[in-house]
C-alpha cells in the first residue's frame, strides 16, 4: 500500500450537480496530482498542487478546480457535471526534490454521472 | 508535447515464462523520466519501475526490468517468471520537464497470465 487514501470510493451524481473528491497524501510528500481515467484509456492529468498552490494544469475546463491544505491533503471539485465526467479519478502524491519524482497513487474514486 | 505509444492492447503469457511489454515515447526534452505502472481490476495504479533519461544502466526491480534504448526511444518492460497475480493492465508513462512533472500515460497493455 502507498499510504495515499481517497474518498469516497464510489459516487453517483446527476448531470449539472457538483462533486467534491478528497485525497490524503503519503506521509512526507508535499505534492498532489489529480488524474482522470475514462474507461479503457490511460489517465489524463488534471492539475497538480504544491505547497497549497496550483503548480500545473492539463487540458481541463475551469469547472475542474482544486485545493491543497496545510497537511498536504487535497480536494478536487467539479461543477456542472456532464455525462463525460464519468470516470475513475486518481490522486497521486509525490515529493518534489530532485530529478526522480515518483508519483504514488491512491485507490481512486469511481464517479458515475447520470 | 510528449507522447507515449503502447502498441499491444493485449498480451498472453504462460505462468513462469518471461514477457516483454512494448513502449515507445516521443519528446523533445533532454531530461525526462520513464515509469511503468500496474493497474489491477481494483483500479489502483501501482508503481513498478523508473528509468531516468541520463541513467546508463537499465533499471531493475525484482522480477521487473526496463529495457531502455534511448536512440530508439523505447522503454520496454520485461517481467521474468510470470505469476498469475501479474494479470493486470500495464501503463507506460513519462514525466514532463518543468515544475509540474505531470505524467503522460500510454493506452496500456492488458496482460493475462495463463496457468
Amino acid at each position: 500500500e502507498t499510504g495515499v487514501t481517497q474518498s469516497p470510493t464510489h459516487l453517483i451524481k446527476t448531470r449539472g450537480q457538483q462533486v467534491t473528491l478528497r485525497c490524503s497524501s503519503q506521509s512526507g510528500h508535499n505534492t498532489v496530482s489529480w488524474y482522470q481515467q475514462a474507461l479503457g484509456q490511460g489517465p489524463q492529468f488534471i492539475f497538480q498542487y504544491y505547497r497549497e498552490e496550483e503548480n500545473g494544469r492539463g487540458n481541463f475546463p475551469p469547472r475542474f478546480s482544486g485545493l491543497q491544505f496545510p497537511n498536504y491533503s487535497s480536494e478536487l471539485n467539479v461543477n456542472a457535471l456532464e455525462l463525460d465526467d464519468s470516470a475513475l479519478y486518481l490522486c497521486a502524491s509525490s515529493h518534489i526534490a530532485g530529478v526522480q519524482e515518483t508519483q504514488y497513487f491512491g485507490p481512486g474514486t469511481r464517479l458515475l454521472v447520470l | 508535447a510528449q507522447k507515449i505509444t503502447q502498441t499491444q492492447p493485449g498480451m498472453f503469457v504462460q505462468e513462469k515464462e518471461a514477457v516483454t511489454l512494448d513502449c515507445t515515447y516521443d519528446t523533445s526534452d533532454q531530461s525526462y523520466g520513464l515509469f511503468w505502472y500496474k493497474q489491477p481490476s481494483s483500479g489502483e495504479m501501482i508503481f513498478l519501475i523508473y528509468q531516468g533519461s541520463y541513467d546508463e544502466q537499465n533499471a531493475t526491480e525484482g522480477r521487473y526490468s526496463l529495457n531502455f534504448q534511448k536512440a530508439r526511444k523505447s522503454a520496454n518492460l520485461v517481467i521474468s517468471a510470470s505469476q498469475l497475480g501479474d494479470s493486470a493492465m500495464y501503463f507506460c508513462a513519462m514525466s514532463a520537464s518543468g515544475s509540474a512533472r505531470q505524467l503522460t500515460f500510454g493506452s496500456g497493455t492488458q496482460l493475462t497470465v495463463l496457468p
